[in-house]
């Protein structure tokens, strides 16, 4: 357990429906960052945050997609309209801008399948 | 930042050292290596990085060639538990660029 909690850990959900995943990162991190991996392959950046800015995002993340962390300390991750496209795994990450080595520390992920 | 290439899959028998080659021929001078890994069903898990020196922690050693132009993980007595895929990341610094690139990495499978 690194203590960055991903709620629910699965979601079924119908196309065209609505999903919103949580992510709680480690009480004292700062930085939080969400990243998408589908089967065989390796995680893929979304976006990132600094307290509660939001300070990049990738072309992965279309405008179906968004993600907020609205007072610096658990985010949300939002996606409308789903589509079968966007089954994954959605992990969470999070470390602390003062720490020299650039750790991330994941939770558990969420995992989303569209039908 | 520099792409990486890793075999695809290693096996490798239980308490014999495990050692995970990584190409980065394209890593810049300023590029630090990166090794987690992902037990199924799991976040990826940090487990080492360094920039020109071999470095060693509770969990592996990294070696790195002096060119920088390759990298080797050593797993020192592989168990059962270390069955994961490993990931050979180079990114620009410690701080400031903030996106790990992960590749498909290294299925390792440790065989009893």
């Amino acid at each position: 357990d690194t203590g960055v909690s991903q709620n629910p850990r699965h979601k079924i959900t119908k196309r065209g429906q609505n999903v919103t995943f949580r992510c709680d990162p480690i009480s004292e991190h700062n930085r939080l960052y969400w990243y998408r991996q589908t089967l065989g392959q390796g995680p893929e950046f979304l976006t990132y945050f600094q307290n509660e800015a939001q300070l990049e995002k990738s072309r992965l993340l279309s405008d179906r997609f968004s993600a907020e962390r609205p007072k610096g300390s658990f985010s949300t991750l939002e996606i409308q309209r789903t589509e079968q496209g966007d089954s994954a795994m959605y992990l969470c990450a999070s470390r602390s801008s003062g720490a020299n080595t650039g750790e991330l520390f994941f939770g558990e992920g969420s995992r989303l399948t569209v039908l | 930042d520099a792409k990486t290439t890793q075999p695809t899959s290693m096996d490798c028998a239980e308490g014999r050292a495990a050692n995970l080659p990584c190409n980065h021929s394209t890593i810049s001078g300023n590029e630090y290596v990166y090794w987690y890994r992902q037990i199924h069903s799991q976040g990826p898990q940090y487990i080492i990085h360094g920039l020109k020196n071999n470095e060693t922690n509770e969990m592996a050693s990294l070696i790195i060639t002096e060119d920088r132009k390759s990298s080797t993980l050593i797993l020192p007595h592989a168990t059962l538990r270390d069955t994961a895929v490993y990931y050979c990341i180079v990114r620009f610094t410690n701080f400031g660029n903030e996106k790990l690139t992960f590749g498909t990495g290294t299925r390792l499978t440790i065989i009893p």
